[in-house]
């Protein structure tokens, strides 16, 4: 049973430039969430997608979208990108809002 | 932002010795959750407790709630030198829409000497 999957495991990109992340969830989960993480920090909410909507929105800015496909796969774009953009991009998966989330391994984004 | 802070931010132990880390938070929750982190990847999930749980034990981890404190502890015990990490509390808030959103503290880094 596979476990969360991210691709890339890393990326670089410059500023301005445009990025899309690739979760594919554990079996059997409908629900996928984002979280960015800076260095040193906790991961922070970015937003959440169920049955192919956004369900709910962290304190991130309009450059970040995303999308969940029929297969609850998702995807996280951000545009323009910042220096401030720089890095670990988490995706999470779960069955049940209120239940454990499993997280994959992450995306670590370097905007230069 | 973050719900609240974890104690200490840094902790260094022998091991077989006992590590515990504490975690505070600000609003009403639906459960509270600890994640382990190992060299800035991904985040394993060691233990769920719900607002209406004081206690839960899974292995060498014991978990303690105290909602009237908005508080949190883990303790592991005999703790070994793989047990090296960070270590984040999150939590649910109750609540209609959370939809299971997790907020997390800054974490406590963990270092456990052979």
């Amino acid at each position: 049973d596979a476990g969360v999957t991210q691709s890339p495991t890393h990326l670089i990109k410059t500023r301005g430039q445009q990025v899309t992340l690739r979760c594919s969830p554990k079996s059997g989960h409908d629900t996928v969430s984002w979280y960015q993480q800076a260095l040193g920090q906790g991961p922070q909410f970015i937003f959440q997608y169920y049955e192919e909507e956004e369900r709910q929105r962290g304190n991130f800015p309009d450059r970040f979208s995303g999308h969940q496909f029929p297969n609850y796969s998702s995807e996280l774009n951000v545009n323009a990108l910042l220096l401030g953009d720089s890095a670990l991009y988490l995706c999470a998966s779960t069955l049940s809002s209120y239940n454990e989330q499993f997280f994959g391994p992450g995306t670590r984004l370097t905007v230069l | 932002s973050q719900q609240g802070e974890e104690d200490p931010q840094a902790l260094s132990i022998q091991e077989g010795e006992n590590a515990t880390m504490n975690c505070s938070y600000k609003t009403s929750i639906n459960n509270l959750q600890w994640y382990r982190q190992n060299s800035g990847r991904g985040l394993v999930h060691l233990i769920l407790i719900r607002s209406n749980e004081r206690e839960k034990h899974s292995g060498r981890l014991r978990v303690t709630l105290d909602t009237s404190k908005k508080s949190s502890s883990l303790l592991i015990t005999a703790s070994r030198a793989a047990d090296t990490a960070s270590y984040f509390c999150a939590t649910v808030s109750r609540g209609g829409t959370s939809y299971g959103k997790l907020t997390f503290g800054q974490g406590t880094i963990l270092t456990v000497h052979p």
